[in-house]
């Protein structure tokens, strides 16, 4: 059974940095591309990041770009998000979700349950 | 792109139909257009990609339509497990991008 379980959610400060990580278990990561998606409280969703199954190619949503960084470890088939410069309104749940194939052009087909992050001094 | 998503709340009382739109500021391609539905406490799951295809497990209540601009999710006769909301989806760039959702909600 293919699953996802996100974890490194934490309450941090403004400017400060965190790593998410999500653990995948039913497939291999170099097979599909994956995501990361967070949600505001009481709000939609955004995506945030994404990376090929090759992970030769990243992509950043505009809001992040220059301040997170995708990445993912094969041998322990986990994904991660490394969060710097912390800002208040990157307060959300962040999910990490499974491409239906290898690169951004597919939909969303697995979602995990999202950890949290609160920024707040 | 951005998706706009009508209306924001929907209220329906099981066993009626919904009907609900997604907007896109420019013409896109259907292969890249997917819904997703959110309970409360739950994750997003996926309901339709390619606007028309239902993914695994979902019910033929489901279904999905439209091209170019337009794109329409209808749930015939609503279930009390529908009551949720819904999020219209395009991926057709490397800048993936969701509406802002549609609350279904029990009248």
């Amino acid at each position: 059974e293919v699953h996802l379980l996100e974890s490194g959610g934490a309450l941090i400060q403004p400017g400060g940095s965190l790593r998410l990580s999500c653990a995948a278990s039913g497939f291999t990561l170099d097979t599909y591309a994956m995501s990361w998606v967070r949600q505001a409280p009481g709000k939609g969703l955004e995506w945030v990041s994404g990376i090929s199954a090759s992970g030769g190619t990243t992509y950043y949503s505009d809001s992040v770009k220059g301040r997170c960084t995708i990445s993912r470890d094969i041998s322990s088939n986990t994904l991660f998000l490394q969060m710097n410069s912390l800002r208040v309104e990157d307060t959300a749940r962040y999910y990490c979700a499974k491409s239906q194939g290898d690169m951004y052009y597919f939909a969303l087909d697995v979602w995990g349950r999202g950890t949290t992050v609160a920024v707040s001094s | 792109i951005e998706l706009t998503q009508s209306p924001g709340t929907l209220s329906l009382s099981p066993g009626q139909r919904a009907t609900l739109s997604c907007r896109a500021s420019d013409i896109i391609d259907s292969t890249y257009f997917a819904w997703y539905q959110q309970r409360p406490d739950q994750p997003p799951r996926l309901l339709i990609y390619g606007a028309s295809t239902r993914a695994t497990g979902i019910p033929d209540r489901f279904s999905g339509s439209g091209s170019g601009t337009g794109f329409t999710l209808t749930i015939n006769t609503l279930e009390p497990e529908d009551f949720a909301v819904y999020y219209c989806h395009y991926f057709g760039t490397s800048l993936l991008t969701f509406g802002q959702g549609t609350k279904v909600e029990n009248k």
